[in-house]
């Protein structure tokens, strides 16, 4: 079990380009979980699958991030018009089952930097 | 302690020494969870503790939770340098959906 692969694991991008963060959650996982840290403000929730069905995004800023599950082996973030804010480490987590007592697995994150 | 409005706190200790991080929280939660987050990898879930639960140990790791002062503690005992990391507690979101909320955690440094 590889565990919850994100790539690419750092991406650089100018202000104004887009950026796409992949994740690849673990095989047989029916929960996908988003977030973004950095040092000031922490770890913070962004969004959440269950069977591929978004369930919460109230974490995103919503004119800019968007995020996908368009099957059960992979899930997208995607940022536009990246701002220097944006700058932060995105982590993607999965747990077998939607239940807040089951264990979550985080993914290595994606550093991105904006320019 | 940690919590979201505090910044990231800091411990420096040497290998061998016991250490206890503190957590607390300000709305209900059923669960605590603390993380380990060591440089340059995902936060990895140490211990879950329910908030019927007061005690729970696993090896060198013993958590606390005490509801009624919404506070969580985590211990380790005899601790590596390996232990070296940032520690999380973690709550859960209420109702039907489960959103985890992060403190800021606990950054450990222990010297060898």
């Amino acid at each position: 079990n590889a565990g919850v692969i994100q790539t690419p694991r750092h991406k650089v991008t100018g202000k104004g380009q887009e950026a796409t963060l992949w994740c690849e959650p673990i095989s047989g996982h029916s929960a996908v979980f988003w977030y973004r840290q950095t040092i000031v403000q922490g770890l913070e929730f962004l969004t959440y699958f269950r069977n591929q069905a978004p369930i919460d995004d109230s974490g995103m800023p919503k004119e800019r991030f968007s995020a996908q599950m368009p099957n059960q082996s992979h899930s997208t973030l995607k940022i536009q018009s990246t701002q220097p804010q944006d700058s932060a480490v995105y982590l993607c987590a999965s747990r077998r089952t939607g239940g807040r007592y089951a264990e979550q697995f985080f993914g290595p994150g994606t550093r991105l930097t904006v320019l | 302690s940690q919590w979201g409005e505090e910044n990231l706190q800091a411990l420096s200790i040497q290998e061998g020494e016991d250490v206890t991080m503190n957590c607390s929280y300000k709305t209900y939660t059923t669960v605590v969870q603390w993380y380990r987050q060591k440089s340059g990898k995902g936060p990895a879930q140490l211990i879950l503790i329910r908030s019927n639960e007061r005690e729970k140990r696993s090896g060198r790791l013993r958590a606390t939770l005490d509801t009624s002062s919404q506070s969580s503690s985590l211990s380790i005992t005899g601790t590596l340098a390996t232990d070296t990391a940032v520690y999380f507690c973690a709550t859960a979101g209420s109702g039907g959906n489960y959103k985890p909320t992060f403190g800021k955690g606990t950054s450990l440094v222990v010297h060898p």
